[in-house]
């Protein structure tokens, strides 16, 4: 079983959907969870970390569930910009990277 | 501007040719890491170091050598390249276990 385990993609949606992105990960003793935002061929940014109450940055939302060993990102209101890959990573003194999942918004 | 930086971007060199990639933060962080990424491999650290002269291996340090002899600066040292080194290597640095890594821009690396 790998660490950390994505969604497949691509996922393909029109402008204005609104897009869910799921992650397990495999070690229950995982300290801190991200998801990072990846263009193509460009370096991984952090989009916002995952806390354990869950958070919101706008259009974004990130939910972390211990128990289940789960962490998801919704994106509303999708926009063509948000096309990319993104990457649920987990911090165990190390990151640990998904292999991500890739979002194509269309017009 | 807080940034880490990766040279050369590009690099094309010949089996066996001895190379360094550069790179240097200026957020003071005290981690430091290198990864690279494959197609369907995803990122897979390659070394990492906690501070200066500290530094431990990832996932797949073979063929590769790292140093931390100041806090800014991680350079990542192919002695011997060869073609399963091609890859697109980061960089990436971090102030503490709780926070996700600034990424370099990335170093795209043909062994031929």
């Amino acid at each position: 079983r790998k660490e950390v385990e994505q969604d497949p993609g691509p996922f393909n949606v029109p402008e204005g959907a609104t897009v869910a992105f799921n992650c397990t990960y495999s070690n229950s003793a995982s300290q801190s969870f991200f998801w990072y935002r990846q263009d193509c061929r460009k370096e991984p940014k952090l989009l916002m970390s995952v806390y354990s109450s869950g958070n919101e940055d706008g259009r974004f939302t990130a939910q972390l569930n211990r128990a289940s060993q789960y962490i998801s990102l919704l994106i509303r209101d999708s926009k063509l910009s948000d096309s990319a890959t993104y990457l649920c990573v987990v911090r165990e003194g190390k990151l640990i990277f998904g292999q991500g999942t890739e979002l194509s918004v269309k017009p | 501007e807080a940034q880490v930086t990766q040279n050369p971007r590009y690099l094309i060199t010949v089996t066996g040719k001895k190379l360094t990639v550069t790179c240097s933060q200026n957020m003071n962080h005290e981690y430091m890491s290198w990864y690279r990424q494959d197609p369907g491999l995803g990122l897979r650290q390659i070394y990492y170091s906690m501070n200066v002269e500290v530094t431990d291996k990832g996932d797949v340090p073979e063929g590769y050598k790292v140093s931390r002899k100041e806090k800014r600066n991680f350079p990542l040292i192919l002695e011997s390249p060869s073609p399963n080194q091609t890859s697109l290597y980061f960089c990436a640095s971090a102030t503490t276990d709780t926070y996700g890594y600034t990424f370099g821009s990335g170093t795209r690396l043909t062994v031929v």
